[in-house]
């Protein structure tokens, strides 16, 4: 079946440590986003990828990396600079042109000790 | 910057009962709107997807309606029932950045048996 694959589901980490949370997508989808969502805030942008080998910052990308070496594959590293790393991310993807819908996956949960 | 508010923040309605839930944002230039469903712990589920030419797209029980000139979209849900709790987010793709949705904070919706 076409969807997209987080892993893991839950994760802990201690503080000062680097974390990468996997994404992949078998939707053939050029774009993809890694969004965090936290009690009462929302959904907010972390980087977007528009293609292969380039992606953009979104609103929230202090503390954070990506990577899009390949099309279906979309990593995000939560790095020791986020101060407050805890929460739930969501990885997303569709393809482009105006009418693309908008995928999820089933999400990452990320806790620091 | 395209604001997307949902009110009610929580609903909770008996069982077999039809509802309205909305979704207003500031900025009519959107390319569409499309609504989720997001159970507790899980990623979101696309329900519905509006292009900005249509007035409304219809799925099962599921009814979504746009009024871009006035900055507004509702979906209906037809004799409700328990298996509709959830949380249900709205989300515009705004013109002409269009690289990313912005999001609702959603409306939790507790259907009671």
């Amino acid at each position: 079946d076409g969807g997209i694959t987080q892993s893991p589901k839950y994760l802990f980490r201690k503080e000062g440590q680097n974390v990468t949370l996997s994404c992949e997508q078998n939707l053939n989808h050029d774009a993809m986003y890694w969004y965090r969502q936290d009690p009462g805030q929302g959904l907010r942008l972390i980087y977007y990828s528009q293609i292969v080998n380039d992606f953009q910052k979104g609103d929230i990308a202090e503390g954070y990396s990506v990577s899009r070496e390949k099309k279906e594959s979309f990593p995000l590293t939560v790095t020791s600079a986020q101060k407050n790393p805890t929460a739930f991310y969501l990885c997303a993807s569709r393809r482009t042109g105006a009418d693309g819908e908008l995928f999820f996956g089933e999400g990452s949960r990320l806790t620091v000790l | 910057k395209q604001e997307v508010t949902q009110i009610p923040a929580a609903l909770s309605v008996p069982e077999g009962e039809n509802l309205v839930l909305n979704c207003s944002f500031t900025d009519s230039a959107i390319y569409n709107l499309q609504w989720f469903r997001q159970d507790p712990g899980k990623g979101l589920t696309s329900l519905l997807l509006i292009q900005s030419s249509q007035r409304e797209q219809t799925s099962g029980r599921l009814n979504a309606s746009l009024d871009k000139s006035s900055g507004r979209s509702t979906l209906y849900i037809a004799a409700s029932q328990p298996g509709d709790s959830a949380t249900y987010l709205c989300a515009v793709r705004p013109i002409p950045s269009g690289y990313a949705l912005n999001f609702g904070k959603g409306t939790s919706l507790l259907v009671t048996p």
